[in-house]
């Protein structure tokens, strides 16, 4: 299996510009996340996508960011305009199934990508 | 504020020492995972335990999950260079369908 596949795997775009981050989850998966990482606030859930619904977009910094997933094999999260805050280590992550009823289970495994790093100028 | 806040925050130890990492916060969580990360990649699951005091054994780490499922810590034996990293803690919350990160303990291990 090829994992979970993201691109691009750098950005680097100056602010104010649209960024668009892509990940592609494991065939078969029913739910997908997207993280974002810094050095100062570390690993943070920004949406949470089950059989394509989004369950809890909460994390998600402000109105100029955005999270779409189209169909079971696609996910894009979109930035604009980007600001250098924006600046991180995005992921994206899928599970075989739901944690909706309770969370992860013993056996569960949350297989992330190898991420985005984006840098905005 | 982390919700779940890891020590120590950096670890540097020779090879063949023992270490443990600790994962604390005031709230309970229905489950908790560990993840290993290491530079230019993504976290990669080690354990996930769901009963509190819960112990689990993973060749030379050992995982146990509080018994009020607020807290847990991980030790490791006789610590090998091929374990420098990034350890997370997360924890899930029922309430907010959210897994909480917590702040990370970076490992090194010298040869």
């Amino acid at each position: 299996d090829a994992g979970v596949i993201q691109s691009p795997r750098h950005e680097v775009t100056e602010m104010g510009q649209e960024v668009t981050l892509r990940c592609k989850p494991i065939s078969g998966h029913n739910s997908l996340f997207w993280y974002r990482q810094t050095m100062m606030r570390g690993l943070e859930l920004l949406i949470y996508f089950n059989n394509n619904v989004p369950i809890d977009d909460s994390g998600m910094p402000e109105d100029r960011f955005s999270a779409k997933m189209p169909n079971a094999s696609f996910s894009t999260l979109k930035i604009q305009p980007s600001e250098p805050r924006d600046s991180a280590v995005y992921f994206c992550a899928s599970i075989p199934s739901s944690w909706l009823a309770g969370g992860p289970r013993s056996g569960d495994t949350q297989y992330f990508g190898p991420g985005t790093r984006l840098t905005v100028l | 504020t982390q919700l779940l806040e890891q020590s120590p925050q950096f670890l540097s130890i020779q090879e063949g020492e023992n270490l443990t990492v600790y994962c604390n916060s005031s709230s309970v969580f229905s489950s908790l995972q560990w993840y290993r990360q290491e530079p230019g990649e993504g976290p990669v699951l080690l354990v996930t335990v769901v009963t509190g005091g819960e112990v689990k054994k993973l060749k030379r780490l050992t995982f146990q999950f509080g018994d009020a499922r607020k807290d847990s810590s991980l030790h490791i034996t006789a610590a090998q260079p091929g374990d420098t990293g990034l350890y997370l803690c997360a924890g899930w919350m029922d309430s907010s369908y959210k897994l909480i990160f917590g702040s990370g303990t970076r490992l090194l291990v010298r040869p």
